[in-house]
C-alpha cells in the first residue's frame, strides 16, 4: 500500500467520451500532482495543487480538467481526448513546507487508452 | 530551465554484474537529487536521495553521490539481481525556483537483468 490510491487502474475510452480519473492520498500531505508518462518520454508534469489551490498548469490542453475538492482527493476530468493522449497518468502527493517538498509518494497510475 | 539527462537504455546485465546508470543535471540553484524506480505495472517508488553536494544516498544496495563539480548523480550497485529489473528515473527538485518545488525527471533507463 503506497498511501496514494488511483482508480481506475485501466481505462479505455472513445474520443467522444467523458471520464474522470481519481486519486486519493492517506498520508496527510498538502500538495498533489498529475504527471503524464508516455513511452520513451520523460514524465511530464501536468498540474500542481498546493493546499487545494492550483499553482501550476503546464500548458495542458483544456480537454484535461483537474479538480481538487480537498487535500486528500484529486481528480482529472477527461473529455474529447485524442489517441495521442493515451498514456499512464500518475498521481503524486508531497508535504510542502515553504519552497521545499518532502516525501513525494506516487500512486500506481491509470493506464489510459483512447480509441 | 532545469533538466535531467540519463543514459539511453535498455541496459542489459547478467545477474551479479556491476551496474552504473549515468545521470547529469542542469540547474540554476542547489537542487535535491533523487533516484526513483518503477517496477512493471506499478507507480514510481523513491529509491534514494541526496540533498546537498557530496551527500551519498543509499538503499537496497544501490548508491549515488551528489557531485556538484560534475553535475552528476550516477546510480551504482555492486551486484544486480533479476528482481532489480525495472525502469530507473533520475530526478531533481527545483526547491529554490518558486513555490511549486516540483520534481523534474529524466527520461528513464530500463534495466534488464538476466539469470
Amino acid at each position: 500500500e503506497t498511501g496514494v490510491t488511483q482508480t481506475p487502474r485501466h481505462l479505455v475510452m472513445g474520443m467522444t467520451n467523458k471520464k474522470s480519473l481519481k486519486c486519493e492520498q492517506h498520508l496527510g500531505h498538502n500538495a498533489m500532482y498529475w504527471y503524464k508518462q508516455s513511452a520513451k518520454k520523460p514524465l511530464e508534469l501536468m498540474f500542481v495543487y498546493s493546499l487545494e489551490e492550483r499553482v501550476e498548469n503546464n500548458s495542458v490542453p483544456s480537454r484535461f480538467s483537474p479538480e481538487c475538492p480537498n487535500s486528500s482527493h484529486l481528480f482529472l476530468h477527461l473529455h474529447t481526448l485524442q489517441p495521442e493522449d493515451s498514456a499512464l497518468y500518475l498521481c503524486a502527493s508531497s508535504q510542502r513546507r515553504g519552497p521545499l517538498n518532502y516525501g513525494y509518494t506516487f500512486g500506481s497510475g491509470t493506464r489510459l487508452t483512447v480509441v | 530551465g532545469d533538466s535531467v539527462t540519463q543514459m539511453e537504455g535498455p541496459v542489459t546485465l547478467s545477474e551479479e554484474a556491476f551496474l552504473t546508470i549515468n545521470c547529469t543535471y542542469t540547474a540554476t540553484g542547489y537542487p535535491s537529487l533523487f533516484w526513483y524506480v518503477q517496477y512493471p505495472g506499478e507507480g514510481l517508488q523513491l529509491l534514494l536521495k541526496a540533498t546537498k553536494a557530496d551527500d551519498k544516498g543509499s538503499n537496497k544496495g544501490f548508491e549515488a553521490t551528489y557531485r556538484k563539480e560534475t553535475t552528476s548523480f550516477h546510480l551504482e550497485k555492486g551486484s544486480v539481481q533479476v528482481s532489480d529489473s525495472a525502469v530507473y528515473f533520475c530526478a531533481l527538485s527545483d526547491d529554490g525556483s518558486g513555490n511549486t518545488g516540483k520534481l523534474i525527471f529524466g527520461q528513464g533507463t530500463t534495466l534488464q537483468v538476466k539469470p
